[in-house]
């Protein structure tokens, strides 16, 4: 079983829909999560961080269920701007914290 | 602030050839890291640093070698290149922790290597 696993998708959604991806891990110890964002042929981005609580940043709100070992990024209004591919990245602490990216989610938005 | 760069953006190489590629970072970051991404495989890691002085293999280290003498600076070395080793190499770095706004990877544009 992969460490971080990923839909690849495509997920193709019209302007204006809500769409949601998720991201399991095995590993239980992981302790910090994120969304990063990468266009085609650029480098990944940070989109935003999972907390246990749940966090949103307009749009995009992010949550973590550690019970079942997974996060989720939900994209409200969805903009063509939207398309891309959405890497989950999952931190496991120790000696040296382990960083671990799943493949992605490819995103097509729609007109 | 420039963040992290990297040079070269593209090459070309003849199986055989050696090359390095260098990764500069402006953000004091301890850690520092060498990925590279091809289609349907995700970014992998092939050498990491936490710290001036120190490295360590990532999951596919073999074909490369890696040197960090100065903590802005992480090199990242082909000795004979392969054509399995054409691909999209990305640096990062970042600073280590668990706390808010740590171990956030600030990652350079990218190096796309083609081996022929």
């Amino acid at each position: 079983r992969k460490e971080v696993e990923q839909d690849p998708g495509p997920f193709n959604v019209p302007e204006g829909a809500t769409v949601a991806f998720n991201c399991t891990y095995s590993n239980s110890a992981s302790q910090s999560f994120f969304w990063y964002r990468q266009d085609c042929r650029k480098e990944p981005k940070l989109l935003m961080s999972v907390y246990s609580s749940g966090n949103e940043d307009g749009r995009f709100t992010a949550q973590l269920n550690r019970a079942s070992q997974y996060i989720s990024l939900l994209i409200r209004d969805s903009k063509l701007s939207d398309s891309a591919t959405y890497l989950c990245v999952v931190i496991v602490s120790g000696g040296y914290q382990k960083v671990t990216f799943g493949t992605g989610t490819k995103l097509q938005v729609i007109p | 602030n420039a963040g992290v760069t990297q040079t070269p953006k593209f090459r070309v190489l003849k199986t055989g050839q050696s090359m390095t590629l260098l990764c500069a970072q402006d953000m004091n970051h301890e850690y520092m890291y060498w990925y590279r991404q091809d289609p349907g495989m995700g970014l992998r890691l092939i050498h990491y640093s936490v710290g001036e002085g120190t490295t360590a293999k990532g999951e596919v280290p073999d074909g490369y070698n890696v040197s960090r003498l100065k903590k802005q600076n992480f090199l990242l070395g082909l000795e004979s290149a392969a054509p399995s080793q054409t691909s999209v190499y990305f640096c990062a770095s970042s600073y280590p922790g668990l706390a808010t706004g740590k171990n956030i990877q600030y990652f350079g544009a990218g190096t796309r290597l083609s081996v022929l």
